[in-house]
């Protein structure tokens, strides 16, 4: 079936480095969004891509769409301790199903 | 605060019996999701309603069900209980029933199963 991974599933940086996470779908993706889970919390919606090479940006956050709408990225510029969390990517593939990445953990040490 | 409401927030039952979880979307939407998410995992989709008629399925397991009622709040239904159901189950609302909205999610029922 479907799939939608994401890389790496943890990474710890020292508050100021930057960071990206990696999301890769088995098929096409009509869309890709993208949300944050901080610890103890539910996902917030932070983003939605829609086109082939789609880049957009919000403060230090960079999201990108992949050409073939299979894959995307996320990469936050001098990563801050309120940047803890999980952030997942998802997206409507085929079947009409809504597919969830399976997260990356952003550790941030101060 | 999402405007997501779900009850109860916390839940604890034992093996072999059935809940109902509860979810209010947010005013004025009409689309309703369920969710499952297990300790160190991932976010499972397990359906989708929209104006209270089945949109999509996902990964659910025929112990499960799900309905939206016309004043557009879901329940979501676990029978025959099992350790592996011990999970956190999100609601999320959106305004239409495509992708191309974003969801907003619900605190979440933590539900146990002993």
């Amino acid at each position: 079936g479907q799939q939608v991974m994401q890389i790496p599933q943890y990474q710890h940086v020292q508050e100021g480095e930057d960071f990206t996470t990696y999301c890769n779908s088995s098929t096409t993706l009509s869309n890709i969004q993208w949300y944050k889970q901080r610890p103890g919390g539910h996902p917030v919606f932070l983003i939605q891509l829609v086109k082939s090479g789609e880049v957009k940006k919000q403060k230090r956050l960079t999201f990108q769409f992949g050409e073939a709408k299979k894959n995307s990225s996320l990469h936050i510029t001098a990563t801050q301790t309120t940047d803890v969390g999980t952030y997942f990517c998802a997206g409507r593939g085929t079947g009409n199903q809504f597919y969830f990445g399976t997260g990356t953990s952003l550790t941030v040490i101060p | 605060d999402s405007g997501v409401t779900q009850t109860p927030k916390h839940l604890i039952t034992a093996t072999g019996q059935r809940v109902t979880l509860r979810c209010s979307p947010r005013s004025g939407d009409l689309s309703v999701y369920w969710y499952q998410q297990s300790l160190d995992q991932g976010l499972q989709f397990l359906i989708q309603y929209y104006n209270g008629e089945e949109r999509a399925k996902g990964n659910i397991l025929e112990r499960f069900s799900a309905q939206q009622f016309p004043d557009l709040h879901s329940e979501l239904n676990l029978s025959s209980l099992e350790l592996g159901d011990s999970a956190l189950y999100f609601c999320a609302s959106s305004v239409a029933g495509d992708s191309f909205y974003e969801q907003y999610f619900g605190p979440g029922t933590r539900l146990t199963v002993t």
